[in-house]
């Protein structure tokens, strides 16, 4: 199973676009990447998904490069509603219920 | 949908006392999950099922757990007897099966969680 790095913590704020980073160097060739988000007090809610290139959603960008050893989620103009704790995973679809979920990043918002 | 529903949303027991924990999942899927949460853990998979079938039970910590699904709709996960450090947050979630082309994401839904203290 690939291991996923990502920083601990970030803060920043309202109206500014945030980028958070994960790194996945042993990442497998069927393997995807896929961002949840949990907001305190409830589970995780999942973001957006990808392989390669660059996937979009009404919530966020996923930027994937060629190498696939890392990807960077990136979330538009923030709110205060977007602190949270923002997960990075990496599996196979097909086995990808056995993922391991990391400490993730908490990101905090100020006005 | 409601979505997945867990109850109780908290319970609080004493050490030795057995522990059911109850989830429905989101009608139509067909995986259900049943994660723990802790401050030092993390989030970790206990055991998931596929069509009411125990697929991966390795997550289990040890024999005083044991989760059931007996139909489509129902979920149990209990604990007997509890201890002090099962006290976490048990999360409950549920998908679609990729495999026959019903969903295009692998995404997990997951239920507000059950909080259970053990004393």
């Amino acid at each position: 199973l690939a291991k996923t790095t990502q920083p601990i913590s970030m803060d920043s704020y309202e109206g500014q676009e945030v980028n958070i980073t994960c790194s996945h160097n042993n990442i497998a060739t069927n393997d995807y990447i896929t961002w949840y988000q949990q907001f305190p007090s409830q589970g995780p809610r999942f973001i957006i998904q990808g392989y390669k290139t660059k996937v979009t959603n009404e919530v966020a960008s996923l930027f994937i490069p060629a190498d696939r050893k890392s990807s960077t989620l990136s979330l538009p103009r923030v709110s205060l509603s977007d602190t949270a704790v923002y997960y990075c995973l990496v599996g196979d679809l097909d086995s990808n219920y056995q993922l391991i979920w990391g400490a993730g990043t908490k990101l905090i918002i100020k006005p | 949908d409601a979505g997945v529903i867990q109850s109780p949303r908290h319970e609080v027991t004493e050490m030795g006392q057995e522990v059911t924990l109850r989830c429905k999942p989101i009608s139509g899927h067909d995986y259900l999950f049943w994660y723990r949460q802790t401050m030092m853990r993390g989030l970790e998979l206990l055991i998931y099922f596929n069509n009411n079938v125990p697929i991966d039970d390795s997550g289990m910590p040890e024999d005083r757990f044991s989760a059931k699904m007996p139909n489509a709709s129902f979920s149990t996960l209990k604990i007997q007897p509890s201890e002090p450090r099962d006290s976490a947050v048990y999360f409950c979630a549920s998908s679609l099966d990729l495999g026959q082309g019903k969903s295009s994401y692998n995404e997990q839904f997951f239920g507000p969680g059950t909080r259970l203290t053990v004393l």
